[in-house]
């Protein structure tokens, strides 16, 4: 089965701009999680997604949006970039509730 | 959700047996223990899942006393290519909880 995949790779943007990233799910997962890497804060939780509803929700501000489409493809949106944007966001899929995650590489998201 | 706590860092040398231990005094009884292992700008790997005693696969070791409070991952003969950062998590098998990743344990194997 191909892995958990991610668009783009990398990114850069300037404040203000807004920025959408992709993620495909293994194949017959139904479960998108996303969270957002930095130095300072390690990996933090953004939000997961489950058939198309947003299940559980990290303490990111209102700026940072995702959903889920019918084929459990998941997208997040980030508006009004900030400089403390600048991270790794990774998307992880399971199969549902309670299976072991399996990470993306990851998108590298530079904001100047 | 269990809480755990590792070490913050470890060194170690090549051909070593390194054991990193995760403390979840509060683990629940649906609860299972998971470990990844992060390498810089790559996505955590999967590497070893249990729910008690001991389980093996082909890169690790994970033990679990009777208690569940603990639990030690053992890596066996590391290499220079096993520095990274080793995460444990505790996580429900029965519930849609959100994941929450510690700060991990950076492993550092010196030649």
């Amino acid at each position: 089965k191909a892995g958990v995949t991610q668009t783009p790779r990398y990114l850069i943007k300037t404040r203000g701009q807004q920025v959408t990233l992709s993620c495909s799910p293994i194949s017959g997962h139904r479960s998108v999680s996303w969270y957002q890497q930095t130095p300072g804060q390690g990996l933090q939780f953004l939000f997961e997604y489950f058939s198309e509803t947003q299940r559980n929700k990290g303490n990111f501000p209102g700026r940072f949006s995702g959903r889920q489409f019918s084929n459990s493809r998941s997208e997040m949106n980030v508006s009004t970039l900030e400089l403390g944007d600048s991270a790794l966001y990774l998307c992880a899929s399971r199969l549902g509730g309670g299976e072991t995650q399996y990470f993306g590489p990851g998108t590298r998201l530079l904001v100047l | 959700l269990a809480k755990t706590t590792q070490p913050i860092s470890m060194d170690s040398y090549e051909g070593q047996e390194v054991n990193i231990t995760c403390s979840h005094n509060n683990i629940a009884t649906n609860d299972y223990i998971t470990w990844y292992q992060q390498f810089p700008s790559q996505g955590p790997r999967f590497i070893i899942q249990g729910y008690k005693t001991k389980v093996t696969n082909e890169v690790a070791s994970l033990f679990i006393p009777a208690d569940r409070k603990s639990s030690t991952l053992s890596l066996p003969r590391v290499s220079l290519s096993d520095t990274a950062v080793y995460y444990c998590l505790v996580a429900s098998m029965n519930r849609d909880d959100k994941i929450i990743f510690g700060k991990g344990t950076r492993l550092h194997i010196l030649p």
